[in-house]
Order: structure tokens, then sequence, then C-alpha cells
């Protein structure tokens, strides 16, 4: 069974619409990720969420708003897409948020915006 | 600012042993991580090191020097599935992951 699972694992859209990836994880845990990877491979936090706590990376705009329905899934929503918003997502979990808490990270989505 | 440097990219034969470094400089520490992720895959796990000295796991191993922001990857008797990036990572004194851009490893026969 799939720790981590993220879809769709590609979404291909126009530059002004509204598009969601779904994250669930079945490890128990009690944080997750959403991370962005460019195409010159950085791996950039955008929420983490522990919890009832979001988060919020101050760089992310707020065209972004993670919602989470339960601690199992913590989905992303992105409204008015850019072109430079695409990237590969992905999605990871953790037991907790202190030291030594490895992350467990979904397959990905890879986002293209036309 | 917060600041992790490793070599963009390296290639080493198969069977021989490659050292893949990382320095980092961030606000707080509290453990370095090593990460594996192939091509068009997700990040796996592959090591942590919060203490200074070496962890032994296999074939990898990865040191941390604390006072010199320091830390490598070893890996030996390399095989060809060993060409991936490999992603060093700090976390911070928020508990926040700071990664690098990773080092992308060529395996040659």
């Amino acid at each position: 069974d799939t720790a981590v699972s993220q879809t769709p694992k590609y979404l291909v859209t126009q530059m002004g619409n509204d598009k969601s990836i779904k994250c669930e994880q079945n490890l128990g845990h009690d944080t997750m990720y959403w991370y962005k990877q460019d195409s010159k491979k950085f791996l950039k936090i955008m929420f983490s969420y522990n919890n009832k706590e979001l988060i919020i990376n101050e760089t992310v705009p707020n065209r972004f708003s993670p919602k989470s329905p339960d601690k199992a899934h913590l989905n992303l929503h992105i409204n008015s897409l850019e072109l430079g918003d695409s990237a590969v997502y992905f999605c990871a979990s953790s037991p907790g948020t202190s030291d030594y808490n490895e992350q467990f990270f979904g397959p990905g989505t890879r986002l293209t915006v036309l | 600012g917060q600041n992790i440097d490793q070599p963009t990219e390296m290639t080493a034969t198969e069977g021989a042993i490659v050292q893949i470094n990382c320095t980092y400089q961030t606000s707080g520490f509290n453990g370095l991580f090593w990460y594996q992720q192939h091509a068009g895959e997700a990040p796996t796990f592959l090591s942590y090191n919060v203490l200074d000295g070496l962890e032994e796991k296999g074939r990898f191993s990865s040191f941390l020097s604390r006072s010199k922001g320091y830390s490598y990857l070893l890996l030996k008797e390399l095989q060809m599935k060993d060409s991936a990036s490999y992603l060093c990572a700090v976390m911070d004194s928020n508990y926040q992951l700071i990664w690098g851009a990773g080092t992308k490893l060529i395996i040659k026969p």
C-alpha cells in the first residue's frame, strides 16, 4: 500500500485556470508538507501543517492555499495559474516536527501551465 | 541567510567509491539529512546525523562536523542503480528542512 499518495500525477492546464492537487497519507503522521521542485531541482517548502496548525511560507503567493479536511489529507489549491507555477509538486509527511523526523514523500505531481 | 552548498554534478566508476560533500550555514541546527532522488521520482531518505561523527549503513555512510558546518555522504562499491541526485538538507531552529540543490551522480561502467 502506498504510504503517501498524490493525484493527479500529471496536470496540464492553461494560464488563469484554478486547479487542485490532492494528497493522502496512511502512516498516521501528524505533519504534512507541500514542496515545489523547479527545473533547477531546488526543493522549496511551501507549507507545513501540524495537526491543526498551518505554517505558511511567506514567499508563497496567496494564490496557493492548502486545505486539510483531516490529519491524513492535505490538498493544495492554486488559483489563477501562471507560467512560473510549472514545476513538480511533492507532498510529504512526517511523524512530527521535532529533530529526527524522516519525511516520506509522495510520487509528485508534474504541473505544466501553458 | 540560510545556505546549503553541494556540488552540482559528479561522475564515478562502477565499483568505486565516491564522496559527496555538503556545507551549510543555517539559523540553528537540529540535524542533517541525506536523501536520494532518482530522475522523475520522489526523494527517499538515506541518513540522519545530529552528532559529530560517522554513521554507517551498508554501502552508504554519512559524516557530520557541526563545528565546520560540513557533512559528506560516502558511497562504496558503486552500482549503476546509484545514479541519482543526492540531496543534503538541514533542519533549522524552527524544525524546517532547508534543502540543497542536490548533486547529480553519474555512474559509468
